[in-house]
């Protein structure tokens, strides 16, 4: 156990609709990450938040947004679902070192997006 | 951006024998090399990571080397057992950039 919680673990969902992910990260880690794993992209980095600030953005759509709370829990909320947007999505969370040093991420057990 | 490929994208080995995985990055700038194994229906679990100040790091049966040079870098996992069984990623990231460039992933099957 990682020490990360994402819920819920299973949604099913039609075309057109909105869902919202939320993600608890370790106890002490300030920085969230979220990443997106389907069998044709892989792994794919969305976004980073720090300490409820955005940190980083990789191939996340318009159609995606994200924050990250006070009390430094995150949601990923998705609009406008396609049947392409169905997939894992997997939070992760790290201290948030100083200086830029890259410090060790920490994966939740994922959110199953199944868009019908 | 980074680009992180992973060699073979299957492996069956023997139980007992090791296991090897290699991957390759595109970033020379690239610094911090983590290893993920993901086991079905859960998240990616780290095994072991390396940075670029080192050129091997071992914990127990697992070993990452890394070869700056030639910009690869390998997971060994010796004495394999069945619950080795599972997907392993590779990823890299660069000095102050905590994105995870992921490679497609190994399925590594021990065969008992």
């Amino acid at each position: 156990d990682s020490g990360v919680t994402q819920t819920p673990k299973h949604l099913i969902t039609a075309t057109g609709q909105r869902v919202t992910l939320r993600c608890s990260p370790r106890s002490g880690d300030l920085s969230v990450y979220w990443y997106q794993q389907s069998l044709d992209q892989g792994l794919q980095f969305l976004i980073q938040y720090y300490n409820g600030e955005e940190r980083a953005k990789g191939n996340i759509l318009e159609r995606f947004s994200a924050q990250q709370f006070p009390d430094l829990h995150s949601e990923l909320n998705l609009s406008s679902l396609e049947l392409g947007d169905s997939a894992l999505y997997f939070c992760a969370s790290s201290v948030g070192l100083a200086g830029g040093i890259t410090d060790t991420q920490y994966f939740g057990p994922g959110t199953r997006l199944t868009v019908l | 951006g980074e680009n992180v490929e992973q060699h073979p994208s299957t492996l069956s080995v023997q139980e007992g024998d090791s296991a090897v995985i290699k991957c390759t990055y595109s970033d020379s700038a690239s610094n911090y090399f983590p290893w993920y194994k993901q086991e079905l229906g859960k998240g990616p679990q780290l095994i072991i990571d390396i940075r670029s100040n080192v050129g091997e790091k071992k914990d127990q049966r697992i070993a990452v080397t890394l070869n700056k040079t030639a910009k690869h870098f390998s997971l060994h996992i010796t004495e394999t057992q069945p619950e080795d069984s599972a997907v392993y990623f590779c990823a890299a990231s660069s000095y102050g950039n905590n994105r995870l460039a992921f490679g497609k992933g190994n399925q590594v099957v021990v065969i008992p």
